[in-house]
């Protein structure tokens, strides 16, 4: 199994609606990370897990709160988001912290904040 | 703080026409990887260089990591339409830091 495999897809949530996006890999991976892309941007670093522990954290608003259950599981909990947190979000894994073989990136949630 | 920046940010080139993207670091970089990402859909790993004037070929892609190892870039040769998409280097920064940090990216259109 060489995927990242995030759920959901889509989501649509108001402002007052808590909600949780998932990413799994089961490569081996023990490095794994949360990206935000905005259109036209490029993916900008949120969160790093290294041995399922919380290595950096990007300056993020608490609104986003990552979460990281086993080896293979990654999870992003958003709370009283803003409109402006409309984007894709991605996750990705990679062999070790030091991404020395590149990331395998999943094909994201794109969400959207009402 | 870290910056990668990419030059030219859109090109529109003919099918069979060649194609080169260029990136830029404010500082020295331990690695630089590339990545493509098609419209609509996720980054995909490319490449990834180590060493001072490191030249990789894959196929019609050659990738070049400069002597000072703080500059990148990828030439295609005769582009065809699958080559559509944003190609982003992401360097890689030593030191406690330990991220890849994405440039601003380069979205190649390639008319048929």
């Amino acid at each position: 199994d060489t995927e990242v495999t995030q759920t959901p897809k889509h989501l649509v949530m108001g402002m007052t609606n808590k909600k949780s996006l998932k990413c799994e890999q089961h490569m081996g991976h023990r490095a794994m990370y949360w990206y935000k892309q905005k259109a036209k941007k490029p993916p900008e670093l949120m969160f790093v897990y290294s041995y399922e522990k919380l290595s950096i954290n990007e300056s993020v608003p608490s609104r986003f709160s990552p979460e990281c259950p086993n080896s293979s599981l990654l999870n992003l909990h958003l709370h009283a988001l803003q409109p402006e947190d409309s984007a894709l979000y991605l996750c990705a894994s990679s062999r070790l912290l030091r991404p020395d073989y590149g990331y395998t990136f999943g094909s994201g949630t794109r969400l959207t904040v009402v | 703080g870290q910056q990668v920046m990419q030059i030219p940010q859109y090109q529109h080139v003919q099918e069979g026409e060649d194609f080169t993207t260029y990136c830029n670091s404010s500082t020295t970089l331990s690695n630089i990887q590339w990545y493509k990402q098609r419209p609509g859909g996720h980054p995909v790993f490319l490449i990834q260089l180590v060493k001072s004037g490191e030249v990789k070929k894959q196929k019609r892609l050659t990738f070049q990591f400069g002597e000072a190892k703080k500059n990148s870039s990828l030439h295609i040769t005769a582009t065809q339409t699958t080559d559509v998409g944003t190609y982003f280097c992401a360097g890689l920064y030593g030191g406690a830091t330990n991220k890849l940090i994405f440039g601003t990216g380069t979205l190649l259109a390639v008319q048929p």
